[in-house]
């Protein structure tokens, strides 16, 4: 069994659409929580973390970590085609990050 | 600011070969990260350096891979020799301060073992 889960879609929505991305996980121990977005032929780009369980909003992005369900959460209001990426979560205990597989997300004009 | 450079982006090898591939992080960076994606699966942690030296190597996969940090400052990752299973996208990443956040990737090297 996988450490991180998280459904590689692809995901496709219409602008302006809001979009919900998850990642289920089984360590106990993960304590911080992160968001990466990974364009085409790039390396990932953190997005958001969160230490432990709450929620975290940066402007458009909205990030939910419930750690008695172990279920984390990104939520995209709004969304633009620039949005278009694949999106990772990760997870980290002593300084190592474990990524789910990540989600394609495709937003059309 | 330069972000954390990897070359090449690209590299074709057969099976039997060497490959060196090289990151140079974000000047003043003391913690390098090597990372490795194989098709159709999650990003995986290699190894850690603190500078020069290596704090986990936990997840490298064998003794055909070695990791060097001269100096502390660029690392090169050497695969002798390749095996077919070693192709993927290997990516290095840097941060200031040692954590579990906060690190910037490179764009990755593409290897690809034939």
């Amino acid at each position: 069994q996988k450490e991180v889960e998280q459904d590689p879609g692809p995901l496709s929505v219409p602008e302006g659409a809001i979009v919900s991305l998850n990642c289920t996980y089984s360590n106990s121990a993960f304590q911080y929580f992160m968001w990466y977005r990974q364009y085409s032929r790039k390396g990932p780009e953190l997005l958001m973390y969160t230490y432990s369980s709450g929620n975290k909003e940066d402007g458009r992005f909205t990030a939910q970590v419930d750690k008695s369900s172990k279920y984390i959460s990104l939520f995209i209001r709004d969304s633009q085609p620039s949005d278009s990426a694949t999106y990772l979560c990760a997870m980290s205990h002593l300084q190592k990050l474990v990524f789910g597989t990540g989600t394609r997300l495709l937003v059309s004009p | 600011e330069a972000g954390v450079t990897q070359f090449p982006s690209h590299s074709v090898i057969e099976k039997g070969q060497t490959v060196t591939l090289r990151c140079d992080p974000i000047s003043g960076h003391d913690n390098l990260y090597w990372y490795r994606r194989v098709m159709g699966k999650e990003i995986k942690f290699l190894l850690h350096f603190v500078k020069e030296s290596k704090q986990d190597e936990s997840g490298m996969p064998n003794n055909r891979f070695l990791a060097e940090r001269t100096g502390g400052t660029y690392s090169t990752l050497k695969v002798q020799p390749a095996e077919l299973e070693d192709s993927g996208v290997y990516f290095c990443a840097s941060s200031q301060v040692g954590g579990n956040y906060g690190y910037t990737f490179g764009s990755g090297t593409r290897l690809t073992v034939v």
